[in-house]
C-alpha cells in the first residue's frame, strides 16, 4: 500500500483557508514535509516539521501534526491565485529515504 | 545563487532507442538525487549520490537505467533502451552534504531542478 496518502483534488475560493490533509504509514518519521510544485517546475520545499513538534507556523503557512493518527495538514490563509499548485505530502522514513504522496492539485475558484 | 540546472526540459524518443539527461547541482552541494515522477504521482527516487559514490540505487532498472557523477559536480542518467513506460518527469535534486547536516542534526532541504519531460512512443 502506499506510505503517504492524499486527496488528489481540492477546490477553494480565493481569500478562504485552504486545507491539505495526509496521512502517512511510518510511525519512526522523522520530519514530514510539504512541497508545492508549479505547472513546469520541479518542487519547491514550502516548510516541514520536526516529527515531535505538533504545530508550525510560517506566515500564511500553518502545519498540524498529529503523531498518534499519523496525520499531517497544511493550512494557507487568505488563498490567492498564486497558490494555485500541486502540493506535495512527504516523510523521511526509517530508512532516512523521503516518500512523497501523489500530490493535491489546489484550484483556486475566484 | 543558482539553481539546480537540468537538460534538455523535454524529449521524445520512439520506444528501444536511448536517451540520457544531464543535471548540473548547485554549487557545493554533495548530495544529488535522481527522481522519476509518473504523471499523477510523486516523486520517486532512483538513484542518490554522495560526491562521486552511489548510496543508494535501490530502485534503480539496472537493465536498462544507468547514472553516473564522475566527477563529483554534474551527473547523467541514461536510459537504454526505453520502454513506454519510461514516460515520465525525470527531476533532479541536490542539497549540502548528508553526513555533514545528520551530524550536526541539521534538517536537509533538497532543491530541486524544473526536471526534464521525457515521451516515449
Amino acid at each position: 500500500g502506499e506510505d503517504v496518502e492524499q486527496s488528489l483534488f481540492l477546490s477553494v475560493r480565493e481569500g478562504d483557508s485552504s486545507v491539505i490533509n495526509c496521512t502517512y504509514t511510518d510511525s519512526s518519521s522523522t520530519y514530514l514535509y510539504w512541497y508545492k510544485q508549479e505547472p513546469g517546475a520541479g518542487l519547491q520545499l514550502l516548510t516541514y516539521i520536526f516529527s515531535n513538534m505538533d504545530m508550525k507556523q510560517d506566515q500564511r503557512l500553518t502545519v498540524l501534526l498529529n503523531k498518534k493518527d499519523k496525520h499531517l495538514s497544511l493550512r494557507i490563509a487568505d488563498t490567492q491565485t498564486g497558490d494555485s499548485a500541486i502540493y506535495f505530502c512527504a516523510e523521511r522514513n526509517r530508512d532516512d529515504k523521503i516518500i512523497f504522496g501523489k500530490g493535491t492539485r489546489l484550484h483556486i475558484l475566484p | 545563487e543558482a539553481g539546480v540546472a537540468q537538460s534538455p526540459r523535454y524529449k521524445i524518443i520512439e520506444k528501444r532507442q536511448s536517451v540520457a539527461f544531464w543535471c548540473n547541482p548547485i554549487s557545493g552541494h554533495a548530495t544529488l538525487y535522481w527522481y522519476q515522477q509518473i504523471l499523477g504521482q510523486g516523486p520517486k527516487l532512483l538513484i542518490q549520490f554522495q560526491n562521486n559514490g552511489v548510496v543508494d540505487d535501490s530502485q534503480l532498472p539496472k537493465d536498462r537505467f544507468s547514472a553516473e557523477r564522475l566527477k563529483g559536480v554534474d551527473s547523467t542518467l541514461k536510459i537504454q533502451p526505453a520502454k513506454l513506460e519510461d514516460s515520465a518527469v525525470y527531476l533532479c535534486a541536490s542539497s549540502l552534504d548528508r553526513r555533514f547536516l545528520r551530524e550536526r542534526r541539521i534538517q536537509e532541504t533538497q532543491y530541486f531542478g524544473p526536471g526534464t519531460r521525457l515521451l516515449v512512443l
